[in-house]
């Protein structure tokens, strides 16, 4: 099946700073979402994007389809920006979402 | 945007309880449930795939009798903890979808713990 990778595994950051997340996909995907968990659990997604550019407010994201990759940046950082981002596919006619096993950001007041 | 609610957000009971949690998507109709397991600092683990009156599909390694699902209409899928024990314990969370190329939209998850 397809494998996805998400880097960096971990990040800690300033309040303030900026920062960009990585997905790595390894085969072409016709659905693409980026998610944030926050620290009680809830999935917030946070963009649905199989191909192009998005942004909202503070956070932008860019999916490169032809070369398997998905960014997601965050700009002048919050601490209730922290938790995990994950970034799940589906490919092919599956339904079945397939997810990375996230980044873990910590936003340091 | 779509909502999906998952009850109750929190259980504690003791072991050989039987456990149901419930999602209902509120604004759309999920055509698809997915139901995870979430472990601490670990990414969601699949446990099994529901569409709207047909049988679950599990993935490998669940066991079906002890997690029963139902997806009796498309806005209410049930997971059923049977007997539950202690290694039950964990984060469960469930998702709707309602056509293939639409996004997927969780509920705020169930955390379980067996005494």
């Amino acid at each position: 099946g397809i494998q996805v990778e998400q880097s960096p595994p971990d990040l800690i950051l300033q309040e303030g700073a900026n920062s960009t997340l990585r997905c790595n996909f390894s085969d072409s995907v016709n659905n693409l979402q980026w998610f944030h968990q926050n620290p009680w659990g809830q999935l917030i997604n946070l963009f649905y994007i199989p191909s192009g550019t998005k942004q909202n407010g503070r956070l932008s994201a860019t999916t490169v389809a032809t070369e398997r990759y998905s960014l997601l940046y965050i700009s002048s950082s919050q601490t209730t920006d922290s938790g995990v981002y994950f970034c799940a596919v589906r490919s092919g006619g599956s339904y079945i979402p397939t997810f990375g096993r996230g980044t873990s950001l910590i936003v340091h007041p | 945007g779509a909502v999906v609610s998952q009850h109750p957000s929190w259980v504690i009971c003791k072991s050989g309880t039987s456990v149901k949690i419930e999602c209902r998507s509120l604004d759309f109709q999920a055509t698809t449930m997915f139901w995870y397991r979430q472990f601490p600092k670990q990414s969601l683990m699949l446990m099994a795939t529901s569409n709207e009156g047909s049988k679950a599909t599990y993935e490998q390694g669940v066991e079906k009798d002890k997690f029963l699902i139902n997806h009796a209409s498309l806005t209410l899928s049930t997971l059923t903890v049977t007997s539950a024990h202690p290694e039950d314990s964990s984060f469960y969370i469930c998702s709707g979808v309602g056509v293939l190329n639409q996004p997927q939209h969780f509920g705020d998850g169930t955390r379980l713990s067996i005494l």
